[in-house]
């Protein structure tokens, strides 16, 4: 019972356009999500996160945005970087229960 | 300030047997958790301790297990290893059972193979 999906499991993007992720869920408890990126060989690494009274949380480059009626957030990365290169996996929980996580989506950014 | 140190970083290990994984908190970090992460399965719940005491528990076999100690490092235990079991298992800490704004922070993994 996959309650986090990541129904991509790669994306390629020319540097300097604009890459985005795309996560569903199907559990409407969850009231927070995050994003995280990992490089190969590393743990995942915090990138941004959004309650769900929110709409859209930006920081720096990366914005996320959630659709609570459509049970869908994404990540947009404007500009990409060659250094974006890595996987990204999307993450939910509710109250104090553990982070659900997706299968995560590798993005490689063509220079 | 150190972060989540996981030893050992590599283990090669014979079917049948066993092996313990180490985990060490950001210091002040009282919840630990414990994610296995396969090729296409993304990062799997194992399990999750706070000041010493399982508070979650994932969707895998008694064979795996763990503790947490009055320092708060934890260690992992898999029992009776099958090939299966080969992943890179996750150690990720946080300051109270809150996720917080930031989540997980987590350590460099421990890369298990099983031959």
């Amino acid at each position: 019972d996959q309650q986090v999906k990541q129904n991509s499991p790669s994306l390629s993007v020319q540097e300097g356009r604009i890459s985005i992720l795309n996560c569903d869920y199907t559990n409407s408890m969850f009231d927070y999500f995050l994003w995280y990126k990992k490089y190969p060989a590393e743990g995942p690494t915090f990138l941004i996160s959004i309650s769900s009274i929110k709409d859209k949380n930006e920081d720096g480059r990366f914005t996320v945005f959630l659709n609570k009626s459509a049970k869908h957030l994404s990540l947009h990365i404007v500009p990409s970087q060659p250094g974006d290169s890595a996987v990204y996996f999307c993450a939910a929980s509710f109250g104090n229960e553990k982070l659900t996580f997706g299968t995560g989506t590798r993005l490689t950014i063509i220079p | 300030k150190a972060g989540v140190t996981q030893t050992p970083r590599y283990l090669i290990k014979t079917r049948g047997q066993q092996v313990t994984l180490s985990c060490s908190p950001i210091s002040g970090h009282r919840s630990v958790s414990w994610y296995q992460q396969t090729p296409g399965q993304g990062l799997q719940f194992l399990f999750e301790y706070f000041s010493e005491t399982q508070r979650n528990k994932g969707n895998f076999p008694g064979r795996f297990s763990g503790r947490q100690f009055s320092n708060s490092r934890s260690e992992m235990n898999v029992s009776t290893l099958e090939l299966g079991d080969s992943a890179l298992y996750l150690c990720a800490s946080t300051a109270s059972g809150r996720r917080g704004a930031h989540g997980y922070t987590f350590g460099s993994g421990t890369r298990l193979t099983v031959v």
